[in-house]
């Protein structure tokens, strides 16, 4: 079966502070890694994607880095704030399941003021 | 803007009822999906549609069907809902078949 895997599920930081979610993937097909972010009572929205021709991206304070021969990709929140605390889920798709996204458990964010 | 609604953001039923969730999107997008998202489990695919009438089995299909009549439209049934059929389902679109998919806000299901 694909899998997505994320960690850590839980990541408490403060205002000012980089908080870092790490995915690892198993399907060298993949070609298409985005990050949904999600709100309380609100469903998740494209934060950010990267496609494996590029090993890092940046979109304003968040970044994903990815190195392809170890099939990892990261999500890095520079200055983070109390308003990104949400729930973060990275994913993937590509190959044989080019609909598809298999998504990650996801990491519940805290940004303390 | 792309909008995606779901028919109601919390319903409760019982145990053998016939479920509907109605999800529809406004932006001529030929994807649909149904996801259901469980706490330590992440979003996991129930069934997605790729054009009218046309649909396939994702990861958790089993007590589900769906419906796609018209390209706006996508309907997930549960036929005899479950208890363990307690879910938050979440309707996606997207123009592209890997492409972003855009969220409704989701229909918190019980079933007692």
């Amino acid at each position: 079966q694909q899998q997505v895997k994320q960690s850590p599920q839980s990541l408490i930081v403060q205002k000012g502070g980089i908080p870092i979610i790490n995915c690892a993937y198993e399907n060298t097909a993949f070609d298409y890694f985005p990050w949904y972010q999600q709100f309380p009572g609100k469903g998740p929205a494209l934060l950010i994607a990267i496609r494996p021709d590029v090993s890092e991206k940046k979109e304003g304070r968040f970044t994903i880095s990815f190195n392809k021969s170890a099939k990892q990709f990261s999500l890095h929140i520079m200055d983070s704030q109390p308003g990104d605390s949400a729930t973060y889920f990275c994913a993937a798709s590509g190959g044989g399941s080019n609909y598809k996204l298999t998504f990650g458990k996801g990491t519940l964010l805290t940004v303390n003021p | 803007d792309v909008k995606v609604t779901q028919s109601s953001r919390y319903l409760v039923k019982r145990t053998g009822e016939k479920v509907f969730l109605e999800c529809v999107q406004d932006m001529d997008h030929e994807n649909m999906f149904w996801y259901r998202q469980d706490p330590g489990l992440g979003l996991r695919l129930i069934y997605f549609s790729y054009d009218v009438k046309m649909k396939e089995k994702g990861d958790i299909p089993e007590g589900y069907s769906v419906s796609r009549e018209k390209k706006e439209r996508f309907s997930l049934i549960l036929e005899s809902a479950s208890t363990n059929q307690t879910s938050m389902y979440l309707c996606a679109s997207s123009l592209y078949s890997a492409g972003t998919q855009y969220f409704g806000p989701g229909t918190r299901l019980t079933v007692l």
